[in-house]
């Protein structure tokens, strides 16, 4: 079946990189995606990747997909006290289908 | 104004008591969904609705029923809520016709407590 998995938390240090990882196990996911959550607020879409597509790059973050060990990873240059969230690895199979999220990565960052 | 909003924002009530969570949205959206987050769990889904005629369950929509009484509002009924339905229940909507990504934007949560 569909499964996504990420670690539950992470502690960065203000400024250095924060590397967010993901794995699943549908290798038919054609869409996967980060959602960032800030505390007392619903998730919203922060960046996505197409399957066929290894890297994407916006800003300050950079998307790595590996499709052979279905491992999708966020990565947070120069991170800020505001990056602090609870971050959402999901994947679907198609435009039209359900997402499936993991569990999510706490993001927290310390001076 | 936010596109996706939720009433109540918190509730707490009692065990054995129905209980339902409204979900309104204008983003004219066809698409809208139910799900709840646990610590740890991430979020899992309740139900889903494609179009107001369209009722899905979806992984753990036991004790749970859903109405979709118009294109814009979506709620969640608790029949008989128990304590391990205390969770944070959110709402979503998406309209893949928009866009080739099928983004899901959220309502702001609802924080449920059974006592």
């Amino acid at each position: 079946g569909e499964d996504v998995e990420q670690s539950l938390f992470l502690s960065v240090r203000e400024g250095d990189s924060s590397v967010i990882n993901c794995t699943y196990t549908d290798s038919s996911s054609t869409y996967l995606y980060w959602y960032k959550q800030e505390p007392g607020a619903g998730l919203q879409l922060l960046t996505y990747i197409f399957s066929n597509m290894d890297m994407k790059q916006d800003q300050r973050l950079t998307v790595l997909l590996n499709k052979k060990d279905k491992h999708l990873s966020l990565r947070i240059a120069d991170t800020q006290t505001g990056d602090s969230a609870i971050y959402f690895c999901a994947e679907s199979y198609s435009s039209a289908s359900k997402i499936i999220f993991g569990s999510g990565t706490r993001l927290s960052i310390r001076p | 104004d936010a596109d996706v909003t939720q009433t109540p924002r918190n509730r707490i009530t009692k065990t054995g008591k129905r209980i339902m969570l409204e979900c309104s949205q204008t983003k004219g959206h066809d698409r809208m969904y139910w799900y709840r987050q646990d610590p740890g769990l991430g979020l899992r889904l309740i139900y889903y609705s494609f179009d107001v005629k369209d009722i899905n369950k979806g992984e753990i929509s036991d004790g749970y029923s859903v109405s979709r009484q118009a294109q814009a509002k979506f709620s969640l009924s608790l029949e008989s809520a128990i304590p391990n339905q205390t969770a944070l229940y959110f709402c979503a909507t998406s309209d893949p016709s928009g866009g080739s990504y099928n983004e899901q934007f959220f309502g702001p949560g609802t924080r449920l407590t059974v006592l």
